[in-house]
């Protein structure tokens, strides 16, 4: 079973704080990942993903990639109000087209 | 550009009758998915698309059937609806060389 494991929170962070959000893979065959925001009531919005090790940086985004850990994270710099939301974290365990696992979200709380 | 319609957004079934929700992509992807969301188990995979002419079973195919139409389209049934399958069900496509996934905006489903 390809699982995908999320602190479920939730996570309250003062606001102009950084928000650090993890995830964990069980499948060490797992290409690429994804970090998705989904406010309540809504579809799933894509933030950022990665493929190789390391960090990617988007703006107030990064996304850090440890594949030897088997470890995903989500960095949000200077965090807003409006950054309050459901975070997902999904993979591609092979790659191809067959779908996303999704873990269950983390619930984050930006505190004014 | 609409991206990623679904329809309906709401509906109310009574337990053993059928429906089917509707989806299209315009951003001519090849792959399409049908997810359903329930509180507490995150985004499980139903049935996918890689391509047109195929479809494939997820991790909770069971009461579902689907139907590539096309390219653009990709529809779920429910033969027999049970209360079981009461959930949020999201249509999703995504390219070949970058698999992230793009969501409809849902369908909120109750069997009563």
């Amino acid at each position: 079973q390809k699982e995908v494991e999320q602190n479920s929170g939730p996570l309250s962070v003062p606001e102009g704080a950084i928000a650090s959000l993890n995830c964990t893979y069980s499948d060490r065959g797992s290409q690429s990942f994804f970090w998705y925001r989904q406010y309540s009531g809504k579809s799933p919005e894509l933030i950022m993903f990665i493929y190789s090790n390391g960090d990617k940086e988007d703006g107030r985004f990064t996304a850090q990639l440890n594949k030897a850990s088997q470890y995903v994270s989500l960095l949000i710099r200077d965090s807003q109000p409006s950054d309050s939301a459901t975070y997902l974290c999904a993979v591609n365990p092979g790659g191809g087209a067959d779908g996303l696992t999704f873990g269950k979200g983390t619930h984050l709380i930006i505190q004014p | 550009n609409a991206g990623v319609t679904q329809t309906p957004k709401f509906q109310v079934l009574k337990t053993g009758q059928s429906m089917t929700l509707q989806c299209a992509q315009d951003m001519n992807h090849n792959s399409m998915y049908w997810y359903r969301q329930d509180p507490g188990m995150g985004l499980r995979l139903i049935y996918y698309s890689a391509s047109e002419g195929t479809t494939d079973k997820g991790e909770v195919p069971n009461g579902y059937n689907v139907s590539r139409l096309n390219k653009r389209e990709f529809s779920l049934r429910l033969e027999s609806a049970a209360p079981s399958q009461t959930s949020v069900y999201f249509c999703a496509s995504s390219g070949v060389v970058y698999t992230e996934a793009f969501f409809g905006q849902g369908t909120r489903l109750t069997v009563v």
